[in-house]
């Protein structure tokens, strides 16, 4: 069965970087797109970018450009998100979630499987 | 971006209540929308996607329709694992792929 495991909670000072990985099992892990999602303390859902199933290469939101980073390793079927020049406003449960897709791989950009999330607390 | 606009924020019902979720796209988005149910600490678990179809193992009680900028997501026949927070999500446009800020469906 599909599962996306991530790593655990992390506590940050502001200006620091923090990196979650997301460890994917059940699939073929070079076949599906990966983006992250993340959900601030009490709020709703936002997108933060994904990263090409072939290519590696990575689309990020406009509010993230120059402070996110997605990169994987296909070797272990694992994929990071490197969030740096963090802030307070970024304390946050960060989910990898995989892209649905069709059989030749092209995205979809809605998403069937979910991590558990990765408590990231930003502070001083 | 894209704005998606969800209502109501909250919702009270009772088991076995009808109810519907509205949500309203900043502009068209076609039939690209999907929602998601999601549970306290958890995370959240694909309904439906292109707008109407119903996601393997979701049960016939959800149902989604629209297009264009507005959508809904019914629940008939409320059961007590139906009380959560649902997201509505656009995919239509590359710059971002939004979410609805949300509504509570609490019970009365």
């Amino acid at each position: 069965q599909v599962q996306l495991v991530q790593s655990g909670a992390e506590v940050r000072r502001p200006g620091a970087s923090v990196k979650v990985s997301c460890k994917a099992s059940g699939y073929t892990f070079t076949a599906y797109y990966m983006h992250w999602v993340r959900q601030a303390p009490g709020q709703g859902l936002e997108w933060m970018g994904r990263i090409n199933r072939n290519s590696g290469v990575s689309d990020y939101a406009q509010k993230f450009q120059g402070r996110v980073t997605m990169t994987r390793d296909t070797s272990i079927s694992t994929a990071y998100m490197e969030l740096s020049r963090l802030r307070s406003d970024d304390t946050a449960v960060y989910f990898c979630a995989r892209d649905t897709g069709d059989s030749s791989g092209y995205p979809f950009n809605y998403f069937d499987y979910w991590g558990q999330g990765t408590l990231v607390t930003v502070s001083s | 971006d894209i704005q998606m606009t969800q209502s109501p924020s909250t919702l009270s019902a009772s088991v076995g209540d009808r109810v519907t979720i509205t949500c309203r796209a900043s502009q068209n988005i076609n039939i690209w929308l999907a929602w998601y149910q999601q549970k306290p600490g958890k995370a959240p678990k694909l309904l439906i996607y292109k707008a109407s179809n119903l996601e393997s193992g979701v049960p016939l009680r959800f149902s989604g329709s629209g297009s264009g900028t507005e959508f809904t997501l019914t629940i008939n026949s409320l059961q007590p694992d139906d009380f959560a927070t649902y997201y509505c999500q656009q995919y239509n446009s590359y710059s971002g792929y939004t979410f609805g800020q949300g509504t509570k469906l609490e019970i009365k």
